[in-house]
């Protein structure tokens, strides 16, 4: 089983909303990864977290906030988004982050956010 | 830093016929190379990859890629397309060596033809 699911499919919301997505894996990973998709553009990495801890954070705005609670769950706490920031997010987990045969990682199906 | 280019924003064949993504990379050390697959909104889907070995990997669905080093390249190839193969496909690629995050090509839209 290679199933990453992810929640909700869609969401819609105002600038001064807070919301939250969420990711779930059962397949004992070890990695989870935050990524942004703009239309016909290919997915761009936001955050890393490798056993729980956050490993990377490429440069995001604070108003992305992402949290592991445990090995099997990330989310990504949304706050005072802009129109700019509409985009297909992407859940993706790995066994581990580095190993040459570990490393490959499984998408989910994304949550399309449209900030309005 | 490593990188990815999918020269090709479109390619377009009829069912059947042999199809070709062309994809070629960058990296300083050992380049780890994947292939994913995106279908319309819907997340990424992994095809293959290339650690070491054989140069030819077979991956889903009927897909396989040559790893050229000389060339810098690993293009996805597949004998017959389908009309279902019709999708968006990503080229990635990691350095081994320096131990560096997954990055993406562009990606390539991919259209079968009845």
């Amino acid at each position: 089983d290679t199933e990453v699911t992810q929640t909700p499919k869609h969401l819609v919301m105002g600038m001064t909303n807070k919301k939250s997505l969420k990711c779930e894996q059962h397949m004992g990973h070890r990695a989870m990864y935050w990524y942004k998709q703009k239309a016909k553009k290919p997915p761009e990495l936001m955050f890393v977290y490798s056993y729980e801890k956050l490993s990377i954070n490429e440069s995001v705005p604070s108003r992305f906030s992402p949290e592991c609670p445990n090995s099997s769950l990330l989310n990504l706490h949304l706050h005072a988004l802009q129109p700019e920031d509409s985009a297909l997010y992407l859940c993706a987990s790995s066994q581990d982050r580095r190993g040459p045969n570990t490393d490959t990682q499984y998408f989910g199906p994304g949550t399309r956010l449209t900030v309005l | 830093a490593q990188s990815v280019a999918q020269p090709e924003d479109q390619v377009n064949v009829a069912e059947g016929n042999p199809l070709t993504v062309k994809c070629t990379y960058s990296v300083s050390g050992n380049p780890y190379l994947f292939w994913y697959v995106q279908y319309p909104n819907r997340g990424l889907q992994f095809l293959l990859k290339y650690i070491t070995g054989d140069n030819l990997v077979k991956g889903s669905y009927g897909f396989e890629a040559e790893f050229n080093k000389s060339q810098t390249s690993f293009h996805l190839k597949k004998p017959s397309a389908l009309v279902s193969d019709s999708a968006l496909y990503f080229c990635a690629v990691r350095d081994g060596y320096n131990n560096n995050d997954m990055r993406f090509g562009a990606g390539t839209r991919l259209t079968v033809k009845p």
